[in-house]
């Protein structure tokens, strides 16, 4: 695709209930990078991915979050019995391969997640 | 403890005016820092990437300075305009490692 592509932009769910959030690379990037983002915070490292593995997952907040990708493209984030506490932006980054050299890192636009 | 510090917090800025942005950093061993801008509700857009070895980089009316030496960066915005509006994120990475070490970001407001 042109660009990195979140869905849903917004998802407002009860507390306790389970979440996916969906990312969608650039077509051919093996990085992806997942990050959550408060108001008026910078992004916070959640997980990051090279391929279909997750390279460091050492941002998970706890066991309640996973995230997959299958196939080394498309990636979904899993938030089990949502809590209040977990409302943010979350955002999608890709790259063309190890973004930390001086590869380009592209950012979704988020997906908003608000838990009532 | 690798960390990002950005000042000033927030900045309101008249239409044409110049402004810098700081960023101070512990990261180490250096790799890169690259600026982005976030326009709110938006996902960040990169504005400049430079490496150890670069001490200035430019784009449009955005350059960036790095010292590598005191470990901090600048973003100076020249003849701002309203659509600047936005939050200017500092991001360092080191060499070893997976991470990427946002700053908090400063909130720029230019007003007519």
């Amino acid at each position: 695709g042109a660009g990195v592509s979140q869905t849903p932009s917004n998802k407002v769910t009860e507390k306790g209930k389970y979440v996916e959030l969906r990312c969608d690379p650039i077509s051919g990037h093996t990085a992806l990078y997942w990050y959550r983002q408060s108001l008026g915070q910078g992004p916070e490292f959640l997980i990051y991915f090279q391929g279909t593995g997750a390279a460091d997952d050492s941002g998970l907040p706890n066991d309640r979050f996973f995230a997959v990708r299958p196939e080394g493209s498309v990636s979904t984030l899993k938030i089990q019995r949502t809590e209040r506490g977990d409302s943010a932006v979350y955002l999608c980054a890709s790259s063309l391969d190890r973004a930390l050299n001086t590869g380009e890192l592209f950012f979704g636009e988020g997906s908003r997640l608000t838990v009532l | 403890k690798n960390q990002v510090e950005q000042s000033p917090q927030s900045l309101i800025i008249l239409e044409g005016k110049n402004c810098t942005l700081q960023c101070n950093y512990t990261v180490s061993p250096f790799s890169n820092l690259r600026w982005y801008k976030q326009d709110t509700g938006r996902g960040p857009v990169s504005l400049t990437i430079m490496t150890f070895s670069e001490n200035t980089k430019s784009n449009g009316r955005y350059t960036a300075t790095l010292d590598a030496d005191t470990k901090q960066s600048s973003l100076h915005i020249t003849a701002s305009q309203l659509s600047d509006s936005a939050s200017y994120i500092c991001v360092v990475s080191a060499r070893t490692g997976n991470q990427f070490y946002f700053g908090t970001g400063t909130s720029l407001t230019v007003i007519p």
